[in-house]
């Protein structure tokens, strides 16, 4: 089955900075690969995803960009705010064979004010 | 609110005693997952329907736990002679076909 690793498991940037989170997979027929936030307590909303026919995708301030033969897909967000801080987890899935969507184990992102 | 409702948001229970969760996903999604998540771990697949009929369950998934969904719309989850390993926020999410998936607020199980 697949299998989804992301890090850094925590991030602590300056208000402004910029995070980049990483996740590496292993089943080379994923072709789908959506990123969730999840505040305290809350449920994990989408925020962006991506598709294997794209390298990069943008929204306002997050972009994801995937490298297919790398087997590897990264979050970028720029300009940080404190409402960016909390835990970010991207995930994968073989829309053609796979049902159900592999997550990583999660990054704590930290924007000091 | 048309998302994923779950019910109830916080359960207490003992050890040994049987707890059901339900969940109520956005109308006119076929697909409904359950996912296990414990403190800063990310989702855990459990078991998974298109519309009635329960496709995949996750080797995580023992015989205490049992998901139903009889009629293709709302779904239970069942946990039997809890144990408190079975402490953890149980997801419930959904979706149409292969779009994008949403997720509920989560049952909060705590077994004492």
């Amino acid at each position: 089955g697949e299998n989804v690793e992301q890090h850094p498991s925590t991030l602590s940037v300056q208000e402004g900075d910029s995070a980049v989170i990483k996740c590496t997979y292993s089943d080379s027929a994923s072709n789908y690969f959506p990123w969730y936030k999840q505040e305290l307590g809350k449920r994990p909303q989408l925020i962006i995803d991506i598709r294997s026919n794209v390298g990069e995708k943008k929204d306002q301030r997050i972009a994801v960009t995937l490298n297919k033969t790398a087997k590897h897909f990264s979050l970028h967000i720029t300009e940080t705010q404190p409402e960016d801080s909390a835990v970010y987890f991207c995930a994968a899935i073989n829309n053609n064979a796979g049902n159900m969507l592999t997550f990583g184990g999660g990054t704590r992102l930290m924007v000091k004010p | 609110d048309t998302g994923v409702s779950q019910d109830p948001r916080h359960k207490i229970t003992k050890r040994g005693q049987n707890v059901t969760f339900r969940c109520d996903p956005i109308s006119e999604h076929n697909r409904l997952y359950w996912y296990r998540q414990t403190l800063g771990q990310g989702p855990e697949f459990l078991t998974y329907f298109q519309n009635e009929a329960q496709l995949e369950k996750s080797r995580l998934l023992s015989d205490r736990f049992s998901a139903e969904r009889p009629k293709g719309s709302f779904s239970t989850l069942e946990i039997q002679r809890t144990e408190q390993g079975d402490s953890a926020m149980y997801l419930c999410a959904s979706k149409r076909g292969n779009e994008k998936l949403f997720f509920g607020s989560g049952t909060q199980l705590s077994v004492l």
